[in-house]
């Protein structure tokens, strides 16, 4: 069975200081894999996709993610981290077994704080 | 305009109240999801659609029975609420690949 594993729960950060949140996957095959972000009050917004191809994929608001492969992860990471970025962050898997990304397994999520 | 809404946002029921949640999206996917969300268990499927004629249980569907009106249009039904049914609820839609969610409705049972 497919799973994810973020293992930071919370993790607090100064504003202007690099990040990097922690996603371990399994899954039985290659894996789609997705990082989400929710704001307090707000549905969850794609930050970006990886499915095949460059495992060092760009995404929306700054934010990159690594896919490896030996090591099953998908780490987000942000240079430099802005008060707005403070949210609640959620990695998810997919692929082939499961109808592409037609079913996803959400991790349970990495609350971020901002400090200024 | 939102490309997925969901109505209502917020509501609070009583015990063994049947309830209705909608969903609808004018992003043209022919996939749409029902999630729920606790603290710290993440999203868990409840129940997705690939087409109208096509309704499949997800990993907690006890309790929830849903209704694809049209592929526009996907509802979440709680025919007799219970209390640990207090959660946060997202639908979802996509065309196989990611996953975009409406805003959520916060419900109450008490």
């Amino acid at each position: 069975a497919q799973s994810v594993t973020q293992p930071d729960i919370h993790i607090t950060v100064s504003e202007g200081a690099s990040l990097e949140l922690r996603c371990n996957y399994s899954y039985g095959a290659t894996p789609y894999l997705f990082w989400y972000v929710q704001s307090p009050g707000q549905g969850l917004q794609l930050l970006l996709k990886y499915f095949s191809g460059d495992t060092l994929v760009q995404g929306i608001k700054g934010f990159e993610a690594e896919f490896k492969r030996s090591q099953s992860s998908f780490n987000l990471r942000k240079p430099s981290v802005h008060w707005s970025d403070a949210a609640e962050y959620f990695c998810a898997v997919g692929g082939i077994l499961t109808g592409g990304g037609n079913k996803l397994t959400f991790g349970t999520g990495t609350q971020l704080k901002v400090e200024l | 305009d939102a490309d997925v809404t969901q109505t209502p946002r917020n509501r609070i029921t009583k015990t063994g109240k049947r309830i209705m949640l909608e969903c609808s999206q004018t992003k043209g996917h022919d996939r749409m999801y029902w999630y729920r969300q606790d603290p710290g268990l993440g999203l868990r499927l409840i129940y997705y659609s690939f087409d109208v004629k096509d309704i499949n249980k997800g990993e907690i569907s006890d309790g929830y029975s849903v209704s694809r009106q049209a592929q526009a249009k996907f509802s979440l039904s709680l025919e007799s609420a219970i209390p640990n049914q207090t959660a946060l609820y997202f639908c979802a839609t996509s065309r196989g690949g990611p996953q975009y969610f409406g805003p959520g409705t916060r419900l109450t049972v008490l």
